[in-house]
């Protein structure tokens, strides 16, 4: 089993500062690395798929790198909006696998 | 206009079984492959189980194996987890969710979720 994690677990940040939240692979899936953004009470929705490739819909505030095991979801210039829990999510192989989530709170 | 929705959830003691469907609209769901995915209340991301668009192709995490079944009818647009042989460590909310494409690609589609609670 592909195991993902995540870090931090937990960031604080005010409003407009940049964050970035890093998710590590224990093997290589390639770019079969994709993000999700779940509010509470909410269903998540897909940010980033791929490793980095945009979706419609998704402020371009959003945006995600890497390959191999090292990802990255950055959110350039926070907003309240963004409040939230970030999972990054491995479709390369069976049991797919998700991250252990990153709490984004807004101070 | 894409949706997933989930019913069938409730409260089931250990042992017992439980039915979740999942009805479809707003897009051609024999075309995509199904997933299931449950959610621990204040904890992560699980992945269930997952079918493909004909049905033919079921895959299982091996914590449920034997016990949940995932099959679709396609005539009516709906996904549905047969749960078995309940166990407290079940409890959590399962969503019903779409893949973009053959079974190696994100989901990208969420419903709303049924909370499943097993419990005496």
């Amino acid at each position: 089993e592909i195991v993902l994690t995540q870090s931090p677990d937990f960031q604080s940040v005010t409003p407009k500062e940049k964050v970035t939240i890093t998710c590590r692979a224990s093997q290589s899936i390639g770019s079969s690395l994709h993000w999700y953004q779940q509010k509470p009470d909410q269903s998540p929705k897909l940010l980033i798929k791929y490793a980095s490739q945009s979706l419609s819909g998704v402020p371009s505030r959003f945006s995600g790198s890497g390959s191999g095991t090292d990802f990255t979801l950055t959110i350039n210039s926070l907003e309240t909006e963004d409040a939230a829990t970030y999972y990054c999510h491995q479709s390369r192989t069976l049991p797919l696998t998700f991250g252990g989530g990153t709490k984004v709170e807004i101070k | 206009e894409v949706q997933l929705a989930e019913s069938g959830g409730g409260l089931v003691q250990p042992g017992g079984s439980l039915r979740l469907s999942c009805a479809a609209s707003g897009f051609t769901f024999s075309s995509y492959w199904m997933h299931w995915v449950r959610q621990t209340p204040g904890k992560g991301l699980v992945w269930v189980s997952r079918i493909n668009g004909d049905g033919s192709s079921t895959s299982y995490a091996d914590s449920v194996k034997g016990r949940l079944t995932i099959s679709r009818d396609n005539a009516k647009n709906t996904l549905y987890l047969q749960m078995n042989s309940l166990r407290a460590e079940d409890t959590a909310v399962y969503y019903c969710a779409r893949e973009q494409g053959g079974g190696i690609a994100p989901i990208d589609c969420w419903g709303q979720g049924t909370l499943v609670i097993v419990s005496s």
